[in-house]
């Protein structure tokens, strides 16, 4: 079975300092992965997803992942944060034996004046 | 930009009660889902619904949930007999195209669900 570790619980980060989000997945195969945003009282909101291709994928806000299968990584970089990126990240995996994503645990996002 | 829309946003329920969170996915989607969020926790997978019956569930779901469209446009989950436990944030999700991850999974705002 699949699974997504999101080391960081918490980071905080300047305003307009860069940012990574670590997260790392463990599958046999290929798997699917996605990056949501969740802000207080919102639902969750695709960021980015990588299906197979280019291995660094842009999404929106101008957030970009690189899926390094070496590593059995897909961290989230963005080179300058803003104060309204403040939300909670969550990573998911998914794979091509039935449509169930599995989440990370989900990592905070703090954004500093 | 089309979206899932779920209703109740909150909901406050007495142990024992039964409840039912309304969904309704983008229109052209085939596939359906329920996923929860329990305070503090990870988002977990409930059950996925395509061409009107259940195609995967979680070991979550067991006998007091279940899920229906009733009609063309909504798909509700229902819990029969609500347990202190079964308090959490509930999301409806829907996707298009064919069986396999790949296909983006679009999710709605939540029903926070209170079990007291």
């Amino acid at each position: 079975a699949q699974s997504v570790t999101q080391p960081d619980i918490h980071i905080t980060v300047s305003e307009g300092a860069s940012l990574e989000l670590r997260c790392n997945y463990s599958y046999g195969a290929t798997p699917y992965l996605f990056w949501y945003v969740q802000s207080p009282g919102q639902g969750l909101q695709l960021l980015l997803k990588y299906f197979s291709g280019d291995t660094l994928v842009q999404g929106i806000k101008g957030f970009e992942a690189e899926f390094k299968r070496s590593q059995s990584s897909f961290n989230l970089r963005k080179p300058s944060v803003h104060w309204s990126d403040a939300a909670e990240y969550f990573c998911a995996v998914g794979t091509n034996a039935g449509n169930m994503l599995t989440f990370g645990g989900g990592t905070r996002l703090m954004v500093k004046p | 930009e089309p979206e899932v829309t779920q209703t109740p946003s909150h909901q406050v329920t007495q142990m024992g009660q039964e409840v039912i969170l309304r969904c309704v996915p983008i229109s052209n989607h085939l596939y359906f889902y329920w996923y929860r969020q329990i305070l503090g926790q990870k988002v977990e997978f409930l059950v996925s619904f395509y061409n009107n019956e259940i195609s995967e569930k979680s070991e979550i779901f067991d006998d007091q949930f279940s899920v229906e469209r009733p009609d063309g446009s909504n798909f509700t989950l229902k819990i029969r007999s609500t347990k202190l436990e079964d308090s959490a944030m509930y999301f409806c999700a829907s996707s298009g195209g064919g069986k396999g991850a790949g296909n983006t999974i679009y999710f709605g705002e939540g029903s926070w669900l209170t079990v007291v």
